[in-house]
């Protein structure tokens, strides 16, 4: 059982535009949504996250919108530059003492 | 941010034989890491949840005996991949959480280690 599912799967963005990836959970007790971004051959960094108190957070260009009662968050990122190409994965868990649970992550193209 | 640190980066080992993947916090303690694997273009799986001073916590298919995981110290914790088979090849992420921070704050990765078994 997929516990978030993230979608869309590739993504390909021309430079200066808008990225945006969906994801959905199931479990109403997650209380904590990071995103990550990986590139190849290195280990996830955080990018931003939300927690179910608020439903927008913005740091610089990326913002994660949450809906509570849809169980849904996306990540925009704005003026989409070639260094954000890179593979995006959304995460859950709840707080307390479990680990994240991982989306199947989003290989993002941006193009000049 | 807070370093996570692992080694070695790259390994490449015959068939059968043990590899070892250490992963350090550099200037926090960490009470608990988690121990992920990712093969090419796919997510990151949890393996296991390893605890300070006690016994790992195994995700459901993940043999406890092929993967020892030993977290001796609030800064260390181990990774031994034992009689690895060309199967076993992937990339190996261990996570860390701040001890001060608890389990509401963010989880810091390491760079991972890619294992290629010959």
């Amino acid at each position: 059982q997929q516990q978030v599912k993230q979608s869309p799967q590739s993504l390909i963005v021309q430079k200066g535009g808008i990225s945006i990836i969906n994801c959905a959970y199931e479990n109403t007790a997650f209380d904590y949504f990071p995103w990550y971004q990986q590139f190849p051959g290195k280990g996830p960094a955080l990018l931003i996250a939300i927690r179910p108190d608020v439903s927008e957070k913005k740091e610089g260009r990326f913002t994660i919108s949450f809906n509570k009662s849809a169980k849904q968050f996306s990540l925009h990122i704005m003026d989409s530059q070639p260094g954000d190409s890179a593979t995006y994965f959304c995460a859950a868990s709840i707080s307390g003492n479990t680990p994240l649970v991982f989306g199947k992550g989003t290989r993002l193209s941006v193009i000049a | 941010g807070a370093v996570v640190s692992q080694h070695p980066s790259r390994v490449i080992c015959k068939s059968g034989t043990s590899v070892k993947i250490e992963c350090r916090s550099l200037d926090f303690q960490a009470t608990t890491m988690f121990w992920y694997r990712q093969f090419p273009k796919q997510s990151l799986m949890l393996m296991a949840t390893s605890n300070e001073g006690s016994k790992a916590t195994y995700e459901q298919g993940v043999e406890k005996d092929k993967f020892l995981i030993n977290h001796a110290s609030l800064t260390l914790s181990t990774l031994t991949v034992t009689s690895a088979h060309p199967e076993d090849s992937s990339f190996y992420i261990c996570s860390a959480q701040d001890r001060a921070v608890g389990l509401t704050g963010e989880l810091f990765f390491g760079e991972g280690s890619r294992l290629t078994v010959l």
